[in-house]
């Protein structure tokens, strides 16, 4: 699976637009994007995935550029409920398993 | 639904000792999988399986076994603990096809080996 790369931390003011970077420079042609994320001490949670084109649910909103060496997830109104550390995956629509790295952990300040 | 449940919650073990983890889920899914994750680090994946009676090793398999004997639930041995196998244990579980990858995740376990 290719590898991601995202920023160790970042600070969100509550109700503004999160928005979180990811590379994924070495990415194929059937590898899928998925972000999940994890409030403290809770178990991973599932927000977005998608292939080429950009995806939008209740959730969060996925943006990956044309080239899909990057993307962006997008947490339209940030709240302090959406402080948490969130990861960035890569994984081969045939394959079984995510591989999780240590993600961005996001604070959401009032 | 329960979804994913995880028992026990917390448990300490002297060096080893050993004990099971047990993992269920009430969503009819056919893959489950074991992750454990230390302090700050993501989480890495001990051993999963893709149906009934079938079992995989992940990345840091060494030191686990796993059984699988009806499809709700998903079983973590460690036959002896080690200290290093101090962790936050979680399971997951998802439906069938390559196409689905949205995991359920249980609480955790957390184990502290002394």
């Amino acid at each position: 699976d290719a590898k991601t790369t995202q920023p160790t931390s970042m600070d969100c003011a509550e109700g503004r637009a999160a928005n979180l970077p990811c590379n994924h420079s070495t990415i194929s042609g059937n590898e899928y994007v998925y972000w999940y994320r994890q409030i403290h001490s809770q178990g991973p949670q599932y927000i977005i995935h998608g292939l080429k084109n950009n995806e939008t649910n209740e959730m969060a909103s996925l943006i990956i550029t044309e080239d899909r060496k990057s993307s962006t997830l997008i947490l339209p109104h940030a709240t302090l409920r959406d402080t948490a550390v969130y990861y960035c995956i890569v994984r081969v629509d045939s394959d079984y398993k995510l591989s999780f790295g240590a993600g961005t952990t996001v604070t959401v300040r009032a | 639904n329960a979804g994913v449940t995880q028992t026990p919650k917390f448990r300490v073990l002297k060096t080893g000792q050993s004990m099971t983890l047990l993992c269920a889920q009430d969503m009819n899914h056919e893959y489950m999988y074991w992750y454990r994750q230390d302090p700050g680090m993501g989480l890495r994946l001990i051993h999963y399986s893709v149906g009934e009676g079938t079992t995989a090793k992940g990345e840091v398999p060494d030191g686990y076994n796993v059984s699988r004997l009806k499809k709700q639930n998903f079983l973590l041995g460690l036959e002896s603990a080690a200290p290093s196998q101090t962790s936050v244990y979680f399971c997951a579980s998802r439906t069938g096809g390559w196409y689905q990858e949205t995991q359920y995740f249980g609480p955790g376990t957390r184990l502290l080996v002394l």
